[in-house]
């Protein structure tokens, strides 16, 4: 069965303290893997899509890295609105009644105190 | 104005009626997803829709039902809302012209409270 794991379930960072968020994954045939912000309230925002591995990608103060079983969202000297959950999910494998269909971590709460 | 909209924002309901959620997309993509979202079990897939003639069951799609009333209009249905149905609601879009990768583009939400 496709399933998405993200630990921590929750972090909490000091203004400057740099660190990983975790996300596991088993898929039969990885298309691709997305990260997403989401901040309370509101729809997740995308970030990054991670395609092998090996590939790294970049935004700001964050950096997503894939290896065969997990990806890990890098964050460097995070400021207080980089505050959010940050969702981590997996494509199915591309038949045509499930290609584009994505499955979801539970995500990671992020909380960066000044 | 929003890529993806969702309407309402919020609503309160009581078990047993019918109510419907709206979602309608200005990005000219051909695939909507409708997921709902709850504490500690992340954003689960309830319908999903390729084109407009096209309707497939998600991992959760009992008690609910879906219209595609055009390419960019996707609305979901609770027929007898139950209490166990509180959630927020999320549609989504993404390009179905590249069957690859693509990602998907969310709007913002619909909390729903079942009384």
């Amino acid at each position: 069965e496709d399933q998405v794991t993200q630990s921590p379930e929750a972090l909490r960072l000091q203004e400057g303290e740099s660190s990983s968020l975790n996300c596991s994954y088993t898929v039969s045939g990885l298309r691709g893997l997305f990260w997403y912000r989401q901040d309370p309230g509101k729809g997740p925002e995308f970030l990054f899509t991670l395609y092998s591995a090996g590939e790294e990608k970049e935004k700001e103060r964050l950096k997503a890295t894939l290896t065969k079983k997990e990806s890990f969202l890098h964050i460097t000297a995070p400021k207080p609105e980089d505050s959010a959950t940050y969702l981590c999910a997996v494509q199915a494998p591309l038949i045509y009644n499930q290609g584009g269909k994505l499955i979801f971590g539970q995500g990671t709460e992020l909380s960066v105190k000044p | 104005d929003a890529d993806v909209t969702q309407t309402p924002r919020n609503r309160i309901t009581k078990t047993g009626k019918r109510i419907m959620l709206e979602c309608s997309q200005t990005k000219g993509h051909d695939r909507m997803y409708w997921y709902r979202q709850d504490p500690g079990l992340g954003l689960r897939l309830i319908y999903y829709s390729f084109d407009v003639k096209d309707i497939n069951k998600g991992e959760i799609s009992d008690g609910y039902s879906v219209s595609r009333q055009a390419q960019a209009k996707f609305s979901l249905s609770l027929e007898s809302a139950i209490p166990n149905q509180t959630a927020l609601y999320f549609c989504a879009t993404s390009d179905g012209r590249d069957r690859g990768n693509t990602e998907a583009f969310f709007g913002q939400g619909t909390r729903l409270t079942v009384v």
